[in-house]
């Protein structure tokens, strides 16, 4: 398997547009993780899905952002309208099960709000 | 606040040596992971361990778990210069998911 597929890896917008960034879970496991790193905040847990529904988002930090999971091998992470405070590097992640193995994360997609 | 704390932030050590870093937590938990990270990648999972168990191993690796002290400590020995990079601890508090903490920073000198 190719393990946790991220897109793009690089992304530089401007303050005001919309940003999608997607991922593509290791096939067969059923949780997926977003996840944002910054420097100040370390990382944090923004939403994950179980069997593509839904499960905790209260880590999403507002309205602006939203993610969906149509399927099971592919979820998107949406910002709109961005700010430069979104800046961070965002990682998607998928599991078997949560608590029954570690989480496979992807190589991450680095955002950059100017 | 945090539920899984790193210490130190940071730590310098000559290749060869062992490196020990630790992890505090707040509330009961169901497993502790422990990840790496190297520089501008993404985590790499490196060992879950249950609260159950006290003591797991991986190679290099040692990690134990002290569940009445809320504490868990990973042991990377005879450290290599690859070893250099970000190590996460990570707990899921009973019902919630895993939350990590800010990490440690590993150098290891040649």
């Amino acid at each position: 398997d190719a393990g946790v597929i991220q897109s793009p890896r690089h992304e530089v917008t401007e303050m005001g547009q919309e940003v999608t960034l997607r991922c593509k879970p290791i096939s067969g496991h059923d949780y997926l993780f977003w996840y944002r790193q910054t420097m100040m905040r370390g990382l944090e847990l923004l939403i994950y899905f179980n069997n593509n529904v839904p499960i905790d988002d209260s880590g999403m930090p507002e309205d602006r952002f939203s993610a969906k999971m149509p399927n099971a091998s592919f979820s998107t992470l949406k910002i709109q309208p961005s700010e430069p405070r979104d800046s961070a590097v965002y990682f998607c992640a998928s599991s078997l099960g949560a608590g029954v193995a570690g989480e496979f994360f992807g190589p991450g997609t680095r955002l950059t709000v100017l | 606040s945090q539920q899984g704390e790193e210490d130190p932030q940071a730590l310098s050590i000559q290749e060869g040596e062992n490196a020990t870093m630790n992890c505090s937590y707040k509330t009961s938990i169901n497993n502790l992971q422990w990840y790496r990270q190297n520089s501008g990648r993404g985590l790499v999972h490196l060992i879950l361990i249950r609260s159950n168990e006290r003591e797991k191993h991986s190679g290099r690796l040692r990690v134990t778990l002290d569940t009445s002290k809320k504490s868990s400590s990973l042991l990377i020995t005879a450290s290599r210069a690859a070893d250099t990079a970000s190590y996460f601890c990570a707990t899921d508090a009973r019902g919630q998911n895993f939350v990590f903490g800010p990490g440690t920073r590993l150098s290891v000198l040649p």
